[in-house]
């Protein structure tokens, strides 16, 4: 049974750090291209990041790039996500995010998620 | 950045009654677009994708069409579980990946 488990998750002070973690199990992790997707609380999903397989390719969200960093271990079939100089907006639940088909075979199509973690910027 | 644009935002139905929701993008995403369900204190569930095919488990019920700009989620006959948020999502003109803003199909 594929599962993808986040945590890292918490309240942080504005400008501080907080480093995501998905764990994923139930499938062969190191051939999937992953994604990172956040949904404000009550507000619709915004796509945040991606990795490819081998973590050799990674595109970022406008609104988080320079800020975040997204990787990946494959050894121990875990995703992260390092996220700098939070603000508010950063607020949100992370989801962790796969995509259906080894190697991106049907593009990113996301097939599976995990439950997500709360990220809360606040002073 | 493809704008999706979700309508309605709000759709108040009866169980048994058909849900049509629309997504029209501000560029041609060809036939890859997705759909998803979303109920609260839940993950999204992934529903539909490239525009027409029912994902692992999905009931019948539930079918997507369209190409090009435009794209229809279609609930044929609502069951209690099928009230929920619903979004669209394209993966042709990425990076970025970008949803639809969310409808809201409410018991009425």
């Amino acid at each position: 049974e594929v599962q993808l488990v986040e945590s890292g998750g918490g309240l942080v002070q504005p400008g501080g750090s907080l480093r995501l973690s998905c764990a994923a199990s139930g499938f062969t992790f190191s051939t999937f291209w992953m994604h990172w997707v956040r949904q404000a609380p009550g507000k619709g999903l915004l796509w945040v990041s991606h990795i490819k397989s081998d973590g050799s390719v990674k595109f970022y969200a406008d609104s988080v790039k320079g800020r975040f960093t997204t990787s990946r271990d494959n050894a121990k079939n875990t995703l992260y996500l390092e996220m700098n100089s939070l603000t508010a907006e950063d607020t949100a639940v992370y989801y962790c995010v796969r995509e259906m088909g080894a190697d991106h075979r049907y593009g990113a199509v996301f097939d599976y998620w995990g439950l997500g973690t709360l990220v809360t910027v606040s002073s | 950045e493809n704008v999706l644009t979700q309508s309605p935002a709000t759709l108040s139905l009866s169980p048994g009654e058909r849900a049509t929701i629309s997504c029209r993008a501000s560029q041609s995403v060809d036939i890859y677009m997705a759909w998803f369900q979303q109920k609260p204190g839940q993950a999204p569930r992934l529903l539909i994708y490239d525009a027409s095919n029912r994902a692992t488990g999905i009931p019948a019920r539930f079918s997507g069409s369209g190409s090009g700009t435009d794209f229809t989620l279609t609930i044929s006959s609502l069951e209690p579980e099928d009230f929920a948020v619903y979004y669209c999502q394209e993966r042709k003109n990425w990076p970025p990946l970008t949803f639809g803003g969310g409808t809201k199909v409410e018991m009425k």
